[in-house]
């Protein structure tokens, strides 16, 4: 158990649909990743957070959004959905901002189905 | 970007020790060389990292070269749960927010 939690572990909806992906990061993490994994990409940086501000962006598509909340959990929000936005999204948490030492620790994702 | 190559599966016995092997030819002077694996869908899970130094944790043993263009991850003595995809990933120095997945090699522990 990483102390990293996500919820909810599956979601399944429509095409077009909205969803929000939630992350509590681990206590005293003040940064975090999101990470999507597809069949055919591989797992993929979207975004990282920082204490409530953006740090760093990734391949992460326009109708996907995040943010960071002053208690520091994070929410993705991922709008028009597409049959290729079935996933496993993953959140990562870290103590600092990043860096060469500051590990990354995952939490168990969340397997988004789009219909 | 520092470049990372793995062999795409590995096979090793039960309470054997099992030698993942990594290159990284392109790595720079400060760039560190981390461990994850991934048991099946599960959450990537951090295993070890280091800079030039062996390192060793409860989990397994980081060995790199002294030239740094490659490393060893040692697992002393593997059990059937070991088995996962293991990834070798080189934190580039102008890039250290994000990790940078590879396709990783998938060890398959057997009885």
């Amino acid at each position: 158990d990483s102390g990293v939690t996500q919820t909810p572990k599956h979601l399944i909806t429509a095409t077009g649909q909205r969803v929000t992906l939630r992350c509590s990061p681990r206590s005293g993490d003040l940064s975090v990743y999101w990470y999507q994994q597809s069949l055919d990409q591989g797992l993929q940086f979207l975004i990282q957070y920082y204490n409530g501000e953006e740090r760093a962006k990734g391949n992460i598509l326009e109708r996907f959004s995040a943010q960071q909340f002053p208690d520091l959990h994070s929410e993705l929000n991922l709008s028009s959905l597409e049959l290729g936005d079935s996933a496993l999204y993953f959140c990562a948490s870290s103590v600092e901002g990043g860096g060469s030492t500051d590990t990354q620790y995952f939490g168990p994702g969340t397997r988004l189905t789009v219909l | 970007d520092a470049k990372t190559t793995q062999p795409t599966s590995m096979d090793c016995a039960e309470g054997r020790a099992a030698n993942l092997p990594c290159n990284h030819s392109t790595i720079s002077g400060n760039e560190y060389v981390y461990w994850y694996r991934q048991i099946h869908s599960q959450g990537p899970q951090y295993i070890i990292h280091g800079l030039k130094n062996n390192e060793t944790n409860e989990m397994a043993s980081l060995i790199i070269t002294e030239d740094r263009k490659s490393s060893t991850l040692i697992l002393p003595h593997a059990t059937l749960r070991d088995t996962a995809v293991y990834y070798c990933i080189v934190r580039v120095a102008k890039d250290t927010d994000k990790l940078i997945f590879g396709t990783g090699t998938r060890l398959q522990v057997f009885p």
